[in-house]
């Protein structure tokens, strides 16, 4: 079957950084994306990995392996606006996403 | 540029009484469209897609339905809502042909059935 996982809930510092990880089982690979959700919000997109590595955007990352079916996210600089859900999701081999459930992130002053 | 809009942004309904959620894109032709619904605190239930005017797949049976009567319009429905079917429904779109894009969401709306 087709699988998403990631932590429930997460906690950190303002000024942190923190690494949300994601591991995914699904028929076919054609991309693992990331978005943010606000309470009350639409998700928006974040980033999109389809080579295994790191891509640098601003103060977020985002970490693919393939071989090992495993991404995260990783927030620098952390700042109360911050404070949202964090969705993972792969492109299937019929180019759906897969979602996982996301990560609610909490950001302490 | 491409935008998405769906309305309302929110609904109360008495059980029992009828939906209609309407979403609408603009500047894409041919678009995949996808109707999804969030509890609270929860993530994302795919309900429907549409590859095409007039070409839907259900994901979760229920008693919704959605309808595509044009290229960039798409439509849920209920004869009868449930107070189950309370909760955060968002529209979404993707191009068909582009490996590389995500979902782009509408706002959402959000319903309560009382």
């Amino acid at each position: 079957g087709q699988n998403i996982d990631q932590p429930t809930e997460m906690t950190a510092t303002e000024g942190a950084i923190v690494q949300i990880n994601c591991t995914y089982q699904t028929s076919g690979f054609n991309g693992l994306f990331w978005y943010q959700q606000h309470a009350g919000e639409a998700p928006t997109f974040l980033s999109y990995n389809v080579l295994d590595g790191l891509e640098e955007k601003g103060r977020f990352s985002s970490f693919l392996s393939r071989s090992k079916g495993y991404s995260y996210l990783l927030l620098k600089e952390l700042q109360m606006k911050d404070s949202a859900s964090y969705l993972c999701a792969s492109k299937d081999s019929n180019y759906q996403l897969i979602w996982g459930a996301g990560t609610k992130l909490i950001i302490k002053p | 540029s491409q935008t998405i809009h769906q309305w309302p942004a929110t609904l109360v309904q008495p059980v029992g009484s009828p939906l209609s959620l309407e979403c609408t894109v603009e500047g894409t032709s041919n678009p995949n469209l996808y109707w999804y619904r969030q509890a609270a605190g929860r993530g994302l239930q795919l309900l429907f897609y549409s590859v095409g005017i007039g070409q839907i797949s259900s994901e979760v049976p229920q008693n919704l339905s959605a309808s595509r009567p044009q290229d960039r319009q798409f439509i849920l429905s209920s004869k009868k809502l449930l107070l189950s079917d309370s909760g955060f429904y968002l529209c979404a779109w993707a191009p068909p042909d582009r490996v590389s894009y995500g979902y782009t969401f509408g706002s959402g709306t959000r319903l309560t059935v009382v």
